[in-house]
């Protein structure tokens, strides 16, 4: 596609939840990264993937958050048992040769 | 680790004035550094890299300069426009095979009509 395609814009869930948020990048780019931002800061590095492996996950602040990237395109980011300290907006990236890198709109998050 | 530090957070000047937003970095170990511009409950939007190699890059109003060994990246802006109240955030990618962006916290520029 034309940009960075992140799905659903806004998600509201409840503490304790699932949740899933997508990531489309631009067609070709292959290095993809996810990010976290929360109100007036900026965006904290949580993963980054190379094709379709995890190239640094260093980021990831506990095993309740997890990331795929299966056939080296879309990216899945999985939080369980959400709490409300997750509540931020999560940014995706996508980059060919670490020149040009687009971000996608982002997911904002919401736990209540 | 690298550090980026963007100071002071926030900025406002009136319209027309010539501005600088100032951006440091802890590591000189950098590939490039980029300034990207992020408008209220929107994505990041590049404006402009500057490779390890340059001092400097210029696109239209904006001119961004890089002195690796103080550690230290300028963003300049000619002729502030209401249209330029955003934030401004720096980010470095280091040398190496890691891709990352570390950035900084960004700076929010306000210009008064």
């Amino acid at each position: 596609g034309a940009g960075v395609s992140q799905t659903p814009s806004n998600k509201v869930t409840e503490k304790g939840k699932y949740v899933e948020l997508r990531c489309d990048p631009i067609s070709g780019h292959t290095a993809l990264y996810w990010y976290r931002q929360s109100l007036g800061q900026g965006p904290e590095f949580l993963i980054y993937f190379q094709g379709t492996g995890a190239a640094d996950d260093s980021g990831l602040p506990n095993d309740r958050f997890f990331a795929v990237r299966p056939e080296g395109s879309v990216s899945t980011l999985k939080i369980q048992r959400t709490e409300r300290g997750d509540s931020a907006v999560y940014l995706c990236a996508s980059s060919f040769n670490r020149v040009r890198y687009t971000f996608g709109s982002g997911t904002r998050l919401t736990v209540v | 680790k690298q550090e980026v530090t963007q100071i002071p957070a926030a900025l406002s000047v009136p319209e027309g004035e010539n501005l600088v937003l100032n951006c440091s970095f802890t590591d000189s170990a950098i590939y490039n550094l980029q300034w990207f511009r992020q408008d209220p409950g929107k994505g990041l939007t590049s404006l402009l890299l500057i490779q390890s190699s340059q001092r400097e890059q210029t696109s239209g109003r904006l001119n961004a300069s890089l002195d690796k060994s103080s550690g230290r990246s300028t963003l300049y802006i000619a002729a502030s426009q209401p249209g330029d109240s955003a934030t401004y955030l720096c980010a470095a990618v280091p040398t190496g095979a890691n891709s990352k962006l570390t950035f900084g916290k960004g700076i929010t520029l306000s210009v008064r009509p």
